[in-house]
């Protein structure tokens, strides 16, 4: 079975600055993983996911992450923060294959981003 | 905009009621899962519909069930609840058979009084 940790449950963070979000994860088997983020009273969007290939990511946001299979990490990074990113991210997991798609979450980091 | 629509945005309910809760999906998504996600907590899953059927199932008890209709629709019940049932309640769609992206909608918030 798959699981993912979040470190951080909160992040605070001035505007302009860098930030890393971090993410572990376990599995006995190779993973797909994924950022989504979460505005408040909204559903999920997708930021980024790592499904094979380079292991440096782009997302949406100006976002990125890197997949570190032999720390079986996967953190978010931004080198320049908004106000606009305070918000809850989500690490998440799911085996990597075909078929059954369950997404495993994090419990979750929330970014807060101050003038 | 994912193009996943849910309702209602809010509902509140008693203990021992039923609910139902209703997703649309993307046009060509023959997969819907249903996640619940508690305050301060990241979503869990609760079980996915393939082709109207269930082919997934977390760890939920049997008074959650659900539906998928042909027109890309899906409902998630719920039998009996309880205070604990209170949480966000997110569907998400995508095409199985691949690598696609799941596609989640903005949610029903439920709380049970």
């Amino acid at each position: 079975a798959q699981s993912v940790t979040q470190l951080d449950s909160q992040v605070p963070v001035f505007e302009e600055a860098p930030v890393e979000l971090r993410c572990n994860y376990s599995s006995s088997v190779s993973v797909y993983l994924f950022w989504y983020v979460q505005y408040p009273n909204q559903g999920l969007q997708l930021l980024l996911k790592y499904l094979s290939g380079s292991t440096l990511v782009k997302g949406i946001n100006g976002f990125e992450a890197e997949f570190n299979k032999s720390q079986t990490s996967f953190h978010l990074r931004k080198p320049s923060v908004h106000i606009s990113d305070t918000a809850e991210y989500f690490c998440a997991v799911r085996r990597g294959s075909t078929g059954f798609q369950k997404l495993v979450f994090g419990t979750g980091t929330r970014l807060l981003v101050s003038p | 905009e994912t193009g996943v629509t849910q309702s209602p945005t809010h509902l509140i309910k008693t203990r021992g009621q039923q609910v139902t809760l209703r997703c649309s999906s993307q046009s060509g998504h023959n997969t819907v899962s249903w996640y619940q996600q508690a305050l301060g907590q990241g979503p869990q899953f609760i079980f996915q519909y393939y082709r109207e059927e269930e082919n997934g199932r977390g760890n939920f008890p049997p008074r959650f069930s659900g539906l998928q209709f042909p027109n890309y629709s899906s409902e998630l019940n719920v039998n009996a609840l309880e205070l604990d049932d209170s949480a966000l309640y997110l569907c998400a769609s995508f095409a199985a058979g691949g690598l696609e992206t799941q596609y989640f909608g903005p949610g029903t918030r439920l709380l049970v009084l």
